[in-house]
């Protein structure tokens, strides 16, 4: 149980293009989805906490109109990354945390999207 | 600001020995811990939860918490070599645990 999958898993794409990545949660439903950005051998950087059916919560200094996340059912999420830059170039993972699961703050991960702009 | 640390590593262990991951935390409210494994160019998953004070144990990973002393270990008995990997100690904070604060990750090397 907990899976959750991701489209694309890689995608290049060149300079001033949009590209959409998309987050489901395949046997839960998902209160809450989290988009994170990951650069080789550094952590994690949470990007935004994305509630169904309500506007994305951005972590300071990630720009909302260029990373556009829609949450618009329990077990899809979608991030745009708008005009990308070869700079937006990075390994994209969501997580979604399980609504009634007893551990409700559990957050399994997607596989992951690396994005490449050239 | 929330915080979580790790020793960024990397640990070399020989096959077989105990490896000890440790992380601190600087929210005492904190109400869970994980820790996630994650591979070189994978996203992480999910090795154990915790969520009260003393010992956790699932096959040869066993957590430890220490709300006290702001602590949350992981031992990994029995260590392969695909172990190997980056450990990252999570902590979430908040009423429903909303806050998801991850640790830089400490790199585990499980010598042959």
């Amino acid at each position: 149980g907990a899976v959750v999958s991701q489209h694309p898993s890689r995608v290049i794409c060149k300079s001033g293009t949009s590209v959409k990545i998309e987050c489901r949660s395949l046997d839960f439903q998902a209160t809450t989805m989290f988009w994170y950005r990951q650069f080789p051998k550094k952590s994690l950087m949470l990007m935004a906490t994305s509630n169904e059916g309500s506007k994305a919560t951005y972590e300071q200094g990630v720009e909302k109109d260029k990373f556009l996340i829609n949450h618009a059912s329990l077990t899809l999420s979608t991030l745009t990354v708008t005009s990308a830059h070869p700079e937006d170039s990075s390994f994209y993972i969501c997580s979604a945390r399980d609504r009634v699961a007893a551990s409700t703050d559990t957050q399994y991960f997607g596989p992951g999207t690396r994005l490449t702009v050239l | 600001q929330k915080e979580v640390e790790q020793n960024s590593g990397p640990l070399s262990v020989p096959e077989g020995a105990i490896a000890s991951l440790n992380c601190t935390y600087s929210d005492r409210v904190s109400q869970s811990f994980f820790w996630y494994r994650q591979y070189s160019g994978k996203s992480p998953e999910l090795i154990m939860s915790i969520y009260s004070n003393g010992d956790k144990e699932d096959g040869r990973f066993t957590a430890q918490l220490n709300k006290a002393s702001q602590y949350v270990s992981l031992l990994i008995r029995d260590s392969q070599p695909s172990d190997s990997a980056t450990y990252l100690c999570a902590v979430a904070t908040g009423s429903y645990g909303q806050n998801f604060v991850f640790g830089p990750g400490t790199r585990l090397s499980v010598l042959p």
